[in-house]
C-alpha cells in the first residue's frame, strides 16, 4: 500500500513561470518529509525538507508547503529553470529513519 | 567528504554469478541503506544498518546478503539473481540511526547507484 503518493507523474512548465509539486500521504503519523531531485542515472540528491511543526519551508527558488489536515504538501519551484528539469521525490517518514518515498513526477522546464 | 561513493557504476552479471556491490561514506554518519530502484518507480528500501548492525531487512530474497563491514562501509553481495532484480541499487547514509532521532538527522545522502543488469 502506498502511504506516499504524486499522483502526476510528469509535468512540463515554461522556463520562468512557477512549477508546483504535489505530494499527498495516508500515514497521520509522519512527521518530517523531504524532497529529493534526481537526474537520469544518478542517485537523488537532497532538495528541501519540512518539519510537521512547520507549514512552509524556503531556501531560494524552492518552497515546501505543508497541510496537515489534508495530508498534502507541494513543492513551488519559482522561478522554474531548464536546469531543474528532473524527477522529484517526496519522502516522508515517522519518528525514525525508514522514509517512504512517493512515485515520482518528472519536470521538464521548457525552455 | 560529503558524498557517498558506490562502485562499480555498472554491473552486468549471469544468473550463476557471485558479485558485491560497495559503497562508502567518510561523513560518519550513523546509518546506512540498500534502496533498490526499477524504472519509473520509487526506491524501495531493501536494507538499513544502524551503528554497524542490521536494524531492517524489508523481506528481502536472500541473494542479496548485506554486510557492513565498519561504520564507513557497505557491501551488497550476490548471488543466483534473477533477470528480474535487475534495477538501479541506490546506497544511502544518513547522520542519525533509528528510533532514537528524527527530522533532519535522519536526512538521507545518496549515492550514484550501481545499475545492475541480470542476464
Amino acid at each position: 500500500d502506498q502511504q506516499v503518493k504524486q499522483n502526476s507523474p510528469s509535468l512540463s512548465v515554461q522556463e520562468g513561470r512557477i512549477s508546483i509539486l504535489n505530494c499527498d500521504y495516508t500515514n497521520s503519523m509522519f512527521d518530517y518529509f523531504l524532497w529529493y531531485k534526481k537526474y537520469p542515472a544518478e542517485g537523488p540528491t537532497f532538495l528541501i525538507s519540512i518539519s510537521s511543526i512547520k507549514d512552509k519551508n524556503e531556501d531560494g527558488r524552492f518552497t515546501v508547503f505543508l497541510n496537515k489536515s489534508a495530508k498534502h504538501l507541494s513543492l513551488h519551484i519559482v522561478p522554474s529553470q531548464p536546469g531543474d528539469s528532473a524527477v522529484y521525490f517526496c519522502a516522508a517518514s515517522a519518528f525514525g529513519n525508514q522514509f517512504y518515498f512517493g512515485t515520482g513526477t518528472s519536470l521538464t522546464v521548457i525552455p | 567528504d560529503t558524498e557517498v561513493t558506490q562502485t562499480p557504476k555498472h554491473l552486468v552479471m549471469g544468473m550463476t554469478n557471485k558479485k558485491s556491490l560497495k559503497c562508502e561514506q567518510h561523513m560518519g554518519h550513523r546509518a546506512m541503506y540498500w534502496y533498490k530502484q526499477k524504472a519509473k518507480k520509487p526506491p524501495e528500501l531493501m536494507f538499513v544498518y544502524s551503528y554497524e548492525k542490521l536494524s531492517i531487512n524489508e523481506s528481502v530474497p536472500s541473494r542479496f546478503s548485506p554486510e557492513c563491514p565498519n561504520s564507513s562501509l557497505l557491501n551488497l553481495h550476490l548471488h543466483a539473481l534473477q533477470p528480474e532484480d535487475s534495477a538501479l541499487y541506490l546506497c544511502a547514509s544518513s547522520p542519525g540511526a533509528g528510533l532514537e532521532t528524527s527530522g533532519s538527522y535522519n536526512e538521507q545522502f545518496f549515492g550514484p547507484g550501481t545499475r545492475l543488469t541480470v542476464l
